[in-house]
């Protein structure tokens, strides 16, 4: 089993849809969870990080399930710059510190 | 500010031969150094890490090696390339004394191995 799973898509949504994505993890000594952002052949970049409490940033709205090892990532009024992959990732604790570990990915595209 | 460079940014070797990325990071000091693959239309697949000078975690059985000979520099490495080889290289740092880190990642390098 992957450490970090999720639904690779792709997700083809209409412009002002909500979309949501989801990841689960295997570990649950993981301490950290993030949801990253990559467009086409370019390098990943964090778009946010997620704690239990649940956040959000605009749009953009994290939630984090420790007991079931789960995090969610939900996008509202979805504009075509939105699309790209999103990246569930966890920080997960090992000998000699931590390690971070990317899902596969989730393709989105938002179609006008 | 911190800033990693990776290079070279595109690469086209054939079978059989020989290869190093380097990667270095400046502006910070003691980071978790990363390689990360990614094939064509697919996830990133972690290839080693790093939590020191010589410390070398391998993530899955392969054709590559690397090595971290200075605190910031970690270089990634094969003695014979094969077409499976192929694929977008990223080399990515966080910090080691806080788990709450998000990953940096160089700019990458696009490996085509014919």
């Amino acid at each position: 089993r992957k450490e970090v799973e999720q639904d690779p898509g792709p997700f083809n949504v209409p412009e002002g849809a909500t979309v949501a994505f989801n990841c689960t993890y295997s570990n649950s000594a993981s301490q950290s969870f993030f949801w990253y952002r990559q467009d086409c052949r370019k390098e990943p970049k964090l778009l946010m990080s997620v704690y239990s409490s649940g956040n959000e940033d605009g749009r953009f709205t994290a939630q984090l399930n420790r007991a079931s090892q789960y995090i969610s990532l939900l996008i509202r009024d979805s504009k075509l710059s939105d699309s790209a992959t999103y990246l569930c990732v966890v920080n997960k604790g090992g000998p000699g510190g931590f390690k971070t570990i990317f899902g596969a990915g989730t393709r989105l595209f938002v179609k006008a | 500010s911190q800033t990693i460079h990776q290079w070279p940014a595109t690469l086209v070797q054939p079978v059989g031969s020989p290869l190093s990325l380097e990667c270095t990071v400046e502006g910070t000091s003691n980071p978790n150094l990363y390689w990360y693959r990614q094939a064509a239309g697919r996830g990133l697949q972690l290839l080693f890490y790093s939590v020191g000078i010589g410390q070398i975690s391998s993530e899955v059985p392969q054709n590559l090696s690397a090595s971290r000979p200075q605190d910031r520099q970690f270089i990634l490495s094969s003695k014979k390339l094969l077409l499976s080889d192929s694929g977008f290289y990223l080399c990515a740092w966080t910090r080691r004394d806080y788990t709450n880190t998000e990953a940096f990642f160089g700019q990458g390098t696009r490996l085509t191995v014919v």
